[in-house]
This record gives C-alpha cells, sequence and structure tokens, in this order.
C-alpha cells in the first residue's frame, strides 16, 4: 500500500461552498509540503507544514497538520473557479537526506462549477 | 513566473529518435531534480543534483541520461524510449538539498509522447 494517501481522488463543488482534502501518511511526518497544479502544467508551492498542530492559511485556504504528525487537511472557503485543479501533497519523511526526499500523493482533482 | 523554466513544452518523438529537455532556474539554487509524472500515479524523483553532482539515480533505466553543466541548467537526454516512457517530466530546484523548509519550485513541464 502507498505510503501517503489523498483522499478524495476527485471532487467537485458549486462555486462559493467550502472543501476540505485530505493527506494522510502511514508514518510520522518530518514535513508536509501542499501544492497545486493545472492540468498538464507544474507544480505550484502552496504551503509547508513543519509542526504538530501547525495551521498556515494564505488567502482562503488553510492546512493543517494533526498533533500527531501523520496528517494533514487542506480547507478551501468560498471556493471560486480560480482554485480549480490538482491538488498534491508531498511529504518529508525525514530520512536524514533532506527535502529532497519527498514522497507524492497521487492528488486530488478539484472542479467547481460556478 | 516560476522562475524555473523548462523546453520544449510538448514533444513527441519515435522510439528510435534522440531528444532532449531542457531546464533552467533563475532563482540562484543550487540543487535540481527530474520527477516523471504519469497518468494516475503519484510523482516518481528520477534524479538529483546538488552543485552539478547527481546525488540521486531512483533505479532509472539508461535510456534516460540526465546532465548538469552548471547549477542553472539541467538536461534530459532521451535515447531509444520506449511508448510506457511518455508522461509529463518535470523539473524542480531548491535553495539547498538538505534540511526541511527548502522548498522544491517546479518548472511547468514537458509533455512527452512516444511513439
Amino acid at each position: 500500500s502507498q505510503e501517503l494517501e489523498q483522499s478524495p481522488q476527485s471532487l467537485i463543488v458549486q462555486e462559493g461552498k467550502n472543501l476540505t482534502i485530505n493527506c494522510t501518511s502511514s508514518k510520522t511526518l518530518y514535513g508536509l509540503y501542499w501544492y497545486k497544479q493545472k492540468y498538464g502544467e507544474g507544480l505550484i508551492f502552496l504551503m509547508m507544514l513543519q509542526k504538530g498542530g501547525e495551521e498556515k492559511s494564505h488567502e482562503k485556504i488553510t492546512a493543517k497538520l494533526d498533533e500527531k504528525k501523520q496528517q494533514s487537511s487542506l480547507h478551501i472557503t468560498a471556493s471560486q473557479p480560480s482554485h480549480a485543479g490538482i491538488y498534491l501533497c508531498g511529504a518529508d519523511y525525514g530520512s536524514g537526506a533532506g527535502s529532497y526526499q519527498l514522497t507524492f500523493g497521487k492528488g486530488t482533482k478539484l472542479s467547481v462549477i460556478p | 513566473e516560476t522562475g524555473v523554466t523548462q523546453t520544449p513544452r510538448h514533444l513527441v518523438m519515435g522510439m528510435t529518435n534522440k531528444k532532449s529537455l531542457k531546464c533552467e532556474q533563475h532563482l540562484g539554487h543550487n540543487a535540481m531534480y527530474w520527477y516523471k509524472q504519469s497518468a494516475k500515479k503519484p510523482l516518481e524523483l528520477m534524479f538529483v543534483y546538488s552543485l552539478e553532482e547527481r546525488v540521486e539515480n531512483n533505479s532509472v533505466p539508461s535510456r534516460f541520461s540526465p546532465e548538469c553543466p552548471n547549477s542553472s541548467h539541467l538536461f534530459l537526454h532521451l535515447h531509444t524510449l520506449q511508448p510506457e516512457d511518455s508522461a509529463l517530466y518535470l523539473c524542480a530546484s531548491s535553495p539547498a538539498l538538505a534540511g526541511v523548509g527548502d522548498t522544491q519550485y517546479f518548472g511547468p513541464g514537458t509533455r512527452l509522447t512516444v511513439l
């Protein structure tokens, strides 16, 4: 089974609605990165979480890392069509090799209907 | 503008062709990476370079050959590829190799189709 699971795989929401995407790890995270990807394009860095219980926000997007550092959630408030894309979480398991050894989830595809 | 550019954006090649993908970063970073993204699979790290030295090669077939002539440029040379190599190839860079917080910044990718 995969180390990093994202749920749901896809999500369709009406514009203005709130939504949450989850990223669950099978082992303790050293750091957790959230990226957004437009179809067929590169990844845009959103946020990085490191400490248990940490929460960060940018505009209408809030990411949290649970106290046990095994699960992260990404919450979008009042979704807009510009939020549509694929959201990827990347895990740093702190193998001693630093942040370059990221393990990525398969992504959550978000569609926002106007 | 992410500061990481990739060319070409799209590439179609036959199995006997030789082609190269190019990545350039304008961020002053010291580490660069090649990833492969296939449909319905997680991103796969292929190669990592730090200060022009290769530090990671994740069991990538020899038909993929990376080159890092300086810390701003990274190439992926392709030779006798297979149809299953069709994917989005992403380049990334980060300030340094080690340490949490050295976020990787990605380029737009090259969409490769092998016929």
